[in-house]
């Protein structure tokens, strides 16, 4: 079956720290690839997404790029602030389905 | 439109108790999702509905769950009979359209505990 799989946390950086979240992924069809994000207390927030191979997503300076041959699409981002720190999560959606397959989940914090 | 609202925001009920929560979507989103996030776990899809009809339903939604959308705007989730093990976020989510390439917009959940 369609399965996502995320390095495990937690992960602490410090402010200006550079960020590597790996994310590979499972998939019987064509999937399209997404980074969601959740702060403490809040709902699941869309931060990125790919729909076809080599696609590079990217926002508020996070980037990913879908990798068809090694079935990854890693998050990553320059220089992170104490504002990052949520809970991440790599999804997947199957061409012509409607269910979005998840991740465990990383959670990251960035001390000042 | 403020986006997803799902209420209560915090559920506690004794097992053995039946209990209902509440989506409301975006108002011109015909397509409404609930999934059931357990702690330090990814959301785990339970049914999806288009407009009023209910399309697809996972294997983890039980013959104690059931989930309406009336008239295709809001929907509601109950959970009958409760056990330990439904304790998790419900989250709801809505969406747009054929092509759900550009994801959903989620709820903030509600958090059932069964003691």
């Amino acid at each position: 079956g369609d399965s996502v799989t995320q390095m495990e946390g937690p992960v602490t950086l410090s402010e200006e720290a550079f960020l590597t979240i790996n994310c590979t992924y499972t998939a019987t069809g064509y999937p399209s690839l997404f980074w969601y994000v959740q702060y403490p207390g809040e709902g699941l927030q869309l931060l990125l997404k790919a729909t076809k191979a080599d696609d590079k997503g990217s926002n508020k300076g996070f980037e990913a790029t879908y990798r068809k041959e090694t079935t990854s699409f890693h998050l990553e981002k320059g220089s992170v602030q104490v504002s990052d720190s949520a809970v991440y999560f790599c999804a997947l959606r199957v061409q012509g389905a409607q269910k979005l397959v998840f991740g465990q989940g990383t959670r990251l914090t960035i001390n000042p | 439109d403020t986006g997803v609202s799902q209420d209560p925001r915090h559920k506690i009920t004794k097992r053995g108790q039946n209990v209902t929560f509440r989506c409301d979507p975006i108002s011109e989103h015909n397509r409404l999702y609930w999934y059931r996030q357990t702690l330090g776990q990814g959301p785990e899809f339970l049914t999806y509905f288009q407009n009023e009809a209910q399309l697809e339903k996972s294997r983890l939604l039980s013959d104690r769950f059931s989930a309406e959308r009336p008239k295709g705007s809001f929907s509601t989730l109950e959970i009958q009979r409760t056990e330990q093990g439904d304790s998790a976020m419900y989250l709801c989510a809505s969406s747009l359209g054929r092509d759900t390439v550009y994801g959903y917009t989620f709820g903030s959940g509600t958090r059932l505990t069964v003691v």
